[in-house]
């Protein structure tokens, strides 16, 4: 159990463009979900905490215009990367809290992450 | 910030021996931790957690050592294998019961088995 989905698992895009990341929790509801990028060699960065229903929470220096949040079901979390640029290139990685019986549980567990490359 | 820390970034162990990641943490009202491997190219995946009335947690071939007092947190992991390899992180929760429960993540520890 506590299988968390990502897709896609890579994506090469044009500067400029817009680029979508699903992040799914499989068998188990998420109310709420953590983006995170990540950079060769580093730790997690935590971007923003995504709560189901309700606007993303974003941690401070990230630009939550350019990074979109939207949490519309329990088991799925979007977020999209408006006009990328190259510095945007990162590995993007969501994750999720637990929730069974009613009980939201503090382990997170994390999706395969996805790779985007911006040219 | 973060507010966890480790004190090694790379470990080498030969294959069988038994491997110490350590980790800091400075936030002394952090009550909760979990230990993530983390391969190349991949998520992050949950290795053990342990939560600050306990001491010691044991998994399968993994330990989880947690000293309150020193705010030092350990994994010990038993006979490595090749397929240990990874970086390995641990993670605080500082807001236990919150309705964010954010992870503090520290740098990350590379351990490579060699045979």
């Amino acid at each position: 159990g506590a299988v968390v989905s990502q897709h896609p698992s890579w994506v090469i895009c044009k500067s400029g463009t817009s680029v979508k990341i699903e992040c799914r929790s499989l068998d188990f509801q998420a109310t709420t979900m953590f983006w995170y990028r990540q950079f060769p060699k580093q730790s997690l960065m935590l971007m923003a905490t995504s709560n189901e229903g309700s606007k993303a929470t974003y941690e401070q220096g990230v630009e939550k215009d350019k990074f979109l949040i939207n949490h519309a079901s329990l088991t799925l979390s979007t977020l999209t990367v408006t006009s990328a640029h190259p510095e945007d290139s990162s590995f993007y990685i969501c994750s999720a809290r637990v929730r069974a019986g009613g009980i939201i549980t503090d382990t997170q567990y994390f999706g395969p992450g996805t790779r985007l490359t911006v040219l | 910030g973060e507010s966890v820390g480790l004190h090694l970034p790379t470990l080498s162990v030969q294959e069988g021996d038994n491997s110490i990641i350590n980790c800091a943490y400075s936030n002394s009202a952090s009550d909760y931790f979990i230990w993530y491997k983390q391969e190349s190219g991949k998520g992050p995946q949950f290795i053990i957690d342990i939560r600050s009335n306990m001491d010691k947690r044991q998994g399968q071939r993994v330990t989880v050592l947690l000293n309150k007092t020193v705010k030092h947190l350990s994994l010990q992991i038993a006979a490595t294998q090749p397929g240990d390899s990874a970086v390995y992180f641990c993670a605080e929760n500082p807001n236990r019961g919150s309705t964010l429960g954010r992870l503090y993540f520290g740098r990350g520890t590379q351990l490579t088995v060699w045979p």
